[in-house]
């Protein structure tokens, strides 16, 4: 079964540099949520969207911003990077269908490792 | 979302069976009680949901009293693989798309 495809999976960048990191959903799934997990830290939740509109705002900074596109693949932007960026940053999907869907499934992708020097 | 409380670690042998506790006295009367399972440096994995009572699938069993202010995750006869951390997440069905909150998990060893 097809799966969430994250790219590039591993990212190397000097302090105050720019990043893209992207994400394919799963086929027909409808949101998309990123998180982020520092090293030895729990998942955080960063933002999500749903068909394209942004769903939900979570601890992201303001130097990053993310959007989704009309093929439902999602970027997020981060600039100015700065040392404690350095993580794992995922990507998962979901489809809410109502009845007899998990509400809190969601599918996570492989994650982009991010190093910032 | 309700605040959640499982060990921080647990060690476990082969072939044993598991069951890790988590505690959620806040639990809402809307609130799903949901297992996710991570490897090292691998997304979450979606391993189990309930309500009450009882939930079985062919990876864990989920247990959940009636007063629904904890709940077990019970894995039998681990074996090596199933070394990571499990999270347990409690939230609301209101949208359905609402982002997961990971509290600190519970650190699986298993030995051989």
């Amino acid at each position: 079964a097809a799966g969430v495809i994250q790219s590039p999976r591993h990212l190397i960048k000097e302090k105050r540099e720019t990043a893209t990191l992207k994400c394919y959903p799963i086929p027909r799934h409808d949101t998309v949520y990123w998180y982020q997990q520092g090293p030895g830290q729990d998942p955080q939740f960063l933002i999500s969207f749903y068909e394209k509109m942004q769903s939900d705002k979570g601890s992201i900074p303001d130097r990053f911003s993310a959007q989704q596109f009309s093929d439902y693949h999602s970027e997020l932007n981060m600039s100015s990077l700065e040392l404690g960026d350095s993580a794992l940053y995922f990507c998962a999907s979901s489809l809410v269908t109502g009845e007899g869907r998990s509400y809190n499934e969601q599918f996570f992708g492989p994650g982009t490792r991010l190093t910032v020097l | 979302l309700a605040k959640t409380t499982q060990p921080i670690s647990m060690d476990s042998y082969e072939g044993q069976e598991v069951n890790i506790t988590c505690s959620h006295n806040n639990i809402a009367t809307n609130d799903y009680i949901t297992w996710y399972q991570q490897f090292p440096s691998q997304g979450p994995r979606f391993i189990i949901q309930g309500y009450k009572t009882k939930v079985t699938n062919e990876v864990a069993s989920l247990f959940i009293p009636a007063d629904r202010k904890s709940s077990t995750l019970s894995l039998p006869r681990v074996s090596l693989s199933d070394t990571a951390v499990y999270y347990c997440l409690v939230g609301d069905e209101g949208t359905g798309r609402r982002a997961l909150t990971f509290g600190s998990g519970t650190r699986l060893q298993v030995q051989p």
